[in-house]
């Protein structure tokens, strides 16, 4: 199975500054169709996770322009350019290119 | 897009339980789906996906042979039999659906699966 290694998995935050979340796979995440498969995730205890990146950098519709993704094979980021208070959520990373679909460990945000 | 799941509750080890989610607001008979499941106070865990037609099912290793996913595309609805379930299994369950390679993700609000004694 592909491991997904999030790193940090706490992340202490001040509002208006930015953030970045690393996500590594233990294998490339190229699919065979040529696109790679890695999605970002952002969850509030207790919610259903909402989808924020998909294939690497392409962000979901509706979720604001200060989220956005980067990063090949098998070394992605998320990257907030300002954090605002709904922000302040737990994050995933996600691999939807080999059986089984895995998710790193979760970065929990919080404030300074 | 909503995604309804029901059928969680408290189970002894080694029982059985049937989770279904409803689905409405799309065209679900072209959609894979998928459950994902959280322990309390952990992290997500992709647990199944079955194909548009259900000809094609994949699972995690730790749920293979006790669950099986299946779907009735006549009646918008996914489904989750678990079986031989152990208290490791004990979490919140979540139908979604994903698409990979273009926007849309949506997840129900989630049914809570309890294994003891």
């Amino acid at each position: 199975d592909v491991v997904m290694t999030q790193s940090p998995l706490s992340l202490p935050v001040t509002l208006g500054q930015p953030a970045s979340i690393s996500c590594r796979s233990s294998q490339s995440l190229v699919y065979s169709d040529g696109n790679t498969y890695l999605n970002w995730f952002q969850q509030r205890p207790g919610q259903s996770p909402r989808r924020l990146i998909y294939k690497v950098s392409n962000r979901d519709s509706g979720v604001p322009d200060r989220f956005s993704g980067s990063g090949s094979g098998t070394d992605f980021t998320l990257k907030i350019s300002r954090v605002e208070a709904e922000d302040v959520e737990v994050y995933y990373c996600m691999q939807t290119t080999h059986w089984p679909y895995t998710f790193g460990q979760g970065t929990k945000l919080e404030i300074k | 897009v909503q995604l309804v799941e029901s059928g969680g509750g408290l189970v002894q080890p080694g029982g059985s339980l049937r989770l279904s989610c409803a689905a409405s607001g799309f065209t679900f008979s072209i959609s894979w789906m998928h459950w994902v499941r959280q322990a309390p106070g952990k992290g997500l865990e992709w647990v199944a996906n079955i194909k548009e037609d259900g000809s094609a099912k994949y699972y995690v290793d730790s749920v293979e042979g006790r669950f099986t996913i299946s779907r009735d595309n006549a009646k918008n609805s996914l489904y989750l039999q678990m079986n031989s379930l152990r208290a490791e299994d004990t979490a919140v369950y979540f139908c979604g659906r994903i698409l990979r390679g273009s926007s849309g993700s949506h997840w129900g609000q989630g049914t809570l699966v309890t294994v003891s004694s």
